[in-house]
């Protein structure tokens, strides 16, 4: 079964960096991707984008492409989210999630970790 | 973009209530739709994908229909663990864009 961990809350002020974790374990063949999703407190869900450990393919929504950084490191199955400069709307829940691929034949979000809040606030 | 519009936002309904969800994409995406549920709290479930298949263990009572750009997620006989906020989801594309929810509640 596969399983995702994330790392910890974070409380950060506005203009500062962060990089969060999401590692995966259990998968059953190379074919997965890592994908990151936020929600705002009482909103809905939003696709930030995602990663192909394989070759580091990388998608973004259109909402966050240029707001952050999602990466991989495939030796750990761990992917990350980065921001360069945090805004208080950053503040919400992110979550990781992981699915298949095989063909060109996605799965949807089948496994999801247990988010990440992250609070930006002076 | 491919945008994906739920209704209701919200949902006003009693147990043993049939409750239909719709979906409708800004353009087909043939059959690459997901339904997930999503409880306070809690991270997401996904309860149907390929517009009408059920994932494993999810019960017999959740049904999904629809394709290109119009789809249903249907509870028939509605239970007390079903309150909660339904998300359509179009994906195996660029994008992956959710609805933006309804929230199915106690009448």
């Amino acid at each position: 079964e596969v399983q995702l961990v994330q790392s910890g809350a974070e409380v950060k002020k506005p203009g500062e960096s962060l990089k969060i974790s999401c590692k995966g374990s259990g998968y059953t063949s190379d074919t997965y991707w890592f994908g990151w999703v936020r929600q705002v407190a009482g909103k809905g869900l939003e696709w930030m984008g995602i990663i192909y450990p394989g070759d580091s393919d990388t998608r973004y929504g259109p909402s966050f492409q240029g707001q952050v950084t999602i990466s991989v490191d495939k030796s750990i199955d761990t992917a990350y989210l980065q921001w360069d400069s945090l805004k208080a709307s950053d503040t919400a829940m992110y979550y990781c999630a992981s699915f298949y691929c095989t063909g060109g034949v996605c799965s949807p979000l089948d496994y999801w970790g247990h988010g990440t809040l992250v609070t930006v606030s002076s | 973009d491919i945008q994906m519009t739920q209704s209701p936002s919200t949902l006003s309904a009693s147990v043993g209530d049939r409750v239909t969800i719709t979906c409708r994409a800004s353009q087909s995406i043939t059959k690459w739709l997901a339904w997930y549920q999503q409880k306070p709290g809690k991270a997401p479930k996904v309860l149907i994908y390929k517009a009408s298949i059920l994932e494993s263990g999810v019960p017999s009572r959740f049904s999904g229909s629809g394709s290109g750009t119009e789809f249903t997620l249907t509870i028939n006989s509605l239970q007390p663990d079903d309150f909660a906020t339904y998300y359509c989801q179009h994906y195996n594309d660029y994008s992956w864009t959710f609805g933006q929810g309804t929230r199915v509640e106690i009448k």
